[in-house]
């Protein structure tokens, strides 16, 4: 399975554009990048998906090099209300056994 | 609504005691999974299902139990060999292809 690697924490400003990457050397060929938005207390929630290149959703946009080794999720002027963990899963999502891990998280604080 | 739903939403637990976590979908999703998580940590796969009347140990399966006897239904027993029960306890569901899983709101349960 391909492991994850993400920066602990972040602090940002509102209004300000946030990018998140992950690093996974040992993506495989079959391997999609899954970004999720986890609130205290609640579970996580799916923000995007993508195999390569770039991939733009009304909430973030999603940036994944040719050699697909990291990714980068970008959220657009952000607001208090961004302030979460977010967590970046990459696997098979034709195999639901493939995609299983969730590593620690980057979390992200967004000050006034 | 579709969605994935966990019951109760706090549990409190005495040492030595079986207790059973309640988690439902209506979202016909194939795959079933629990996770762990502890304050200030990512998730910990604990088991999975991809079928029914089948599931596989995750990283972290001993002191847990699960059946999975309907689609619908996966339900997670933490047993008194468990070590160290209290956490927060998610379940999740997908399908293959796009999208990722969804997560329902979570138990936290606590030993007293």
């Amino acid at each position: 399975l391909a492991k994850t690697t993400q920066p602990i924490s972040m602090d940002s400003y509102e209004g300000q554009e946030v990018n998140i990457t992950c690093s996974h050397n040992n993506i495989a060929t079959n391997d999609y990048i899954t970004w999720y938005q986890q609130f205290p207390s609640q579970g996580p929630r799916f923000i995007i998906q993508g195999y390569k290149t770039k991939v733009t959703n009304e909430v973030a946009s999603l940036f994944i090099p040719a050699d697909r080794k990291s990714s980068t999720l970008s959220l657009p002027r952000v607001s208090l209300s961004d302030t979460a963990v977010y967590y970046c899963l990459v696997g098979d999502i034709n195999n639901a056994g493939n995609m299983l891990t969730f590593g620690g998280g980057t979390r992200l604080m967004v000050k006034p | 609504d579709g969605g994935i739903t966990q019951s109760p939403k706090y549990l409190f637990r005495k040492e030595g005691q079986n207790v059973t976590l309640s988690c439902e979908q209506n979202l016909n999703h194939d795959a079933m999974y629990w996770y762990r998580q502890d304050p200030g940590q990512g998730l910990r796969l604990i088991y999975y299902s991809q079928i029914v009347n089948d599931f596989q140990k995750g990283d972290i399966a001993e002191g847990y139990s699960v059946s999975r006897e309907k689609k619908e239904s996966f339900p997670l027993t933490v047993t008194s060999a468990q070590k160290n029960p209290t956490a927060f306890y998610l379940c999740a569901s997908s399908n293959r292809g796009p999208g990722g899983y969804t997560f329902g709101s979570g138990t936290r349960l606590t030993v007293v």
